[in-house]
């Protein structure tokens, strides 16, 4: 069982907005820790998409965004393509340790 | 460009021990807390251990405290995971992975390598 609650999967059709969620509790992401989003495209290493609760890497598009309140923080995906099919895995920090979401794999219709 | 390059995983018995390395390149090495994060078969993210960038604070997680240990050379930019006690349930890839912001655990892991893939199994 993960620290962090995501949902198993989410889908959309290309175009769509699509968001993913990560529940946590007042010992992670309720005690003020920020979260980070990860992209883990097939076959390929996990690339950072969202720090710092908000905040894009250079070269991550405008696309995804993140947002946090009280116990939970959320992915948000605007005009979906089909490359954004890939599982998607939330970070945080419980009691100073790292911890990850279990993930969610976002199928693209 | 930065970039991290993972060995040494491989094919161990149940109770054996093996030493994976991170080669790193294009940053400035000791001024990056590293980690190690693992997934296995079928599973998610994992994260194992991390290290400051001088190498005097380590942390890790319950499942390997005792087993495993984490280390770091800044004079050769490597990073490394020795593995003792090996189980089944720690057959998994591992990565390495940087952190974002110099001397930070605070903005995400920003470069991983490639993994290498440490199987456990008589």
């Amino acid at each position: 069982q993960s620290v962090l609650t995501q949902p198993p999967s989410v889908s959309g059709a290309p175009g769509q907005r699509v968001t993913i969620s990560c529940t946590g509790s007042s010992s992670n992401i309720g005690a003020g820790y920020d979260v980070h989003w990860y992209q883990l495209l097939p076959g390929t290493a996990p690339k950072l998409l969202i720090y710092g609760n908000s905040n894009r890497p250079p070269g991550v598009p405008g696309r995804f965004s993140g947002s946090k309140s009280g116990t939970s923080a959320s992915l948000a995906i605007t005009g979906l393509q089909a490359e954004d099919e890939a599982d998607y895995y939330c970070q945080s920090y419980d009691s100073s340790l790292v911890v990850f979401g279990g993930g969610t794999k976002l199928t693209v219709l | 460009e930065m970039e991290l390059l993972e060995s040494g995983g491989g094919l161990v018995q149940p109770g054996g021990s093996l030493r994976v390395s991170c080669a790193a390149s294009g940053f400035t090495f000791s001024s990056h807390a590293m980690s190690w994060v693992r997934q296995a078969p079928g599973k998610g993210l994992e994260w194992v251990s991390s290290i400051s960038g001088s190498g005097a604070t380590t942390d890790y997680a319950d499942s390997v405290k005792g087993r495993f240990t984490i280390s770091r050379d800044n004079s050769k930019n490597t990073l490394y995971l020795q593995l003792n006690s090996l189980r089944a349930e720690d057959t998994a890839v591992y990565y390495c992975a940087k952190w974002y912001g110099p001397n930070s655990y605070k903005y995400g892991m920003d470069v991983w390598g490639q993994g290498t893939t440490v199987t456990v199994s008589s």
